[in-house]
């Protein structure tokens, strides 16, 4: 089975920009994987910020953004704010979305 | 607003059968993909598998042999099961529409004597 890679732990300063990644194992990611990114918060259920490498949901804040970059899917908050501090984990798609998580990166802004 | 429901019992003995059930509002269970992901306590996402609407199923590799996700549109509703539990299948057990489009707020399954 395929491994997701993602970075453990990351912090960006309020109104910072910071770009979280998502390898895998079987090479280079691309749409084909239908990257997905979540965001959970202690307590919470995740919920989706990002799906289809760069489509979002309603309720997603205009300063998240996903794309491919570097062979690997990338999610990018610009202007980050103190809500934002969380759990993001990402989901790649393997044969027939066959889905395999991200070990998550715990985000801190600070 | 589509809406997704877990429900099922929270503690299972040691060997015995998980089974949950995800009640769909809002929406047909008759479209989409439909999920089952799970996470341990103090630990990461982990995907169990999805049933498509047409009744297809995709698992993952590592539960495949113990998992069956199941469709009952008279309810909208489709259900998780997972056989011989073990003190490691011990989880917040979430069902999703599509991939994680939609989420339901999650269930804590123990599995103990």
């Amino acid at each position: 089975q395929a491994v997701v890679t993602q970075e453990p732990s990351l912090t960006v300063s309020p109104g910072g920009t910071v770009t979280l990644t998502c390898g895998s194992s079987t090479g280079v990611v691309t749409s084909g994987h239908y990257p997905y990114w979540f965001q959970q918060k202690p307590g919470q259920a995740p919920r989706t910020l990002i799906y289809d490498t760069s489509k979002k949901h309603s309720w997603t804040p205009a300063r998240f953004s996903g794309s491919l970059l570097g062979g690997k899917a990338a999610l990018t908050l610009s202007g980050a704010q103190p809500e934002d501090e969380a759990e993001y984990y990402c989901l790649l798609g393997y044969s027939n979305f066959r889905g395999v998580f991200g070990g998550g990166t715990k985000l801190t802004v600070l | 607003q589509v809406q997704l429901q877990e429900s099922g019992p929270g503690l299972v003995k040691p060997s015995e059968t998980l089974s949950l059930t995800c009640t769909v509002s809002g929406d047909s269970i008759s479209s989409y993909y439909w999920t089952w992901i799970r996470q341990p306590p103090g630990k990461g996402l982990e995907w169990i598998g999805y049933i498509h609407y047409s009744g297809s199923t995709n698992y993952s590799p590592s539960l495949e042999s113990r998992v069956t996700i199941s469709l009952d549109t008279s309810k909208n509703q489709f259900s998780l099961k997972l056989t011989s539990v073990t003190a490691a299948d011990t989880a917040v057990y979430y069902c999703a529409r599509s991939h994680g489009y939609f989420w339901g707020p999650g269930t804590l399954v123990t599995v103990s004597s």
